[in-house]
């Protein structure tokens, strides 16, 4: 059973900044927030992780609010090559990671 | 700094036959996962290696087995195969020692079985 819960899909022009909202009610003191991006085919790629407050990348930003209970992946300027799957998952050291079906993002022109 | 390598790439099979896939983990990395992806759907964790140990497994039946070499390396084996086993199967890498598990994926080797 997932522990996160996210859209199914979402819509997006060129150019664009997308956030990409998780729900994780149930998420312990000891896990952390991690986002994958995933492209058909292919290994989901690390995007993102934090624990609390704001993480920043080359490639996005995280916002977790202070009671932890959901995330916010945000993409700045988003381009065609941003169309994937995008996975929230929460788990601590060691543990399994348990993916849901994901966010569909779909960029267009 | 080469990432989680896999191999094969592709597989066809027939039912009832036997499968090993292999996973090289990235460097620095001792801890090893495999997936099961099936099409359209996340993928499910099969069981995780950590020092030559199967330390978590997933729900998955016995035909579905492991194994982690002193070189930290894995096999996946899957026997008796089923129409319902193809899928992309995933290795993940993780070091140990870390707070938080951040798991690397390999490309994948897509196992069909006709």
């Amino acid at each position: 059973l997932a522990k996160t819960t996210q859209p199914i899909s979402m819509d997006s022009y060129e150019g664009q900044e997308v956030n990409i909202t998780c729900s994780h009610n149930n998420i312990a003191t000891n896990d952390y927030i991690t986002w994958y991006q995933q492209f058909p085919s292919q290994g989901p790629r690390f995007i993102i992780q934090g624990y609390k407050t704001k993480v920043t990348n080359e490639v996005a930003s995280l916002f977790i609010p202070a009671d932890r209970k959901s995330s916010t992946l945000s993409l700045p300027r988003v381009s065609l090559s941003d169309t994937a799957v995008y996975y929230c998952l929460v788990a601590g050291a060691t543990n399994k990671l348990i993916f849901g079906t994901g966010t569909l993002l779909a960029v267009q022109p | 700094d080469a990432g989680v390598t896999q191999s094969p790439t592709h597989l066809i099979k027939t039912r009832g036959q036997q499968v090993t896939l292999r996973c090289s983990p990235k460097s620095g990395h001792d801890t090893v996962s495999w997936y099961q992806q099936a099409l359209g759907q996340g993928p499910q964790f099969i069981f995780q290696y950590y020092e030559e140990e199967e330390r978590q497994r997933g729900n998955f039946p016995d035909r579905f087995s492991g194994h982690q070499f002193p070189n930290y390396s894995s096999e996946l084996n899957v026997n008796a195969l089923l129409l319902g086993d193809s899928a992309l199967y995933l290795c993940a890498s993780s070091p140990t020692g870390f707070e938080a598990d951040t798991q690397y994926f390999g490309p994948g080797t897509r196992l069909t079985v006709l």
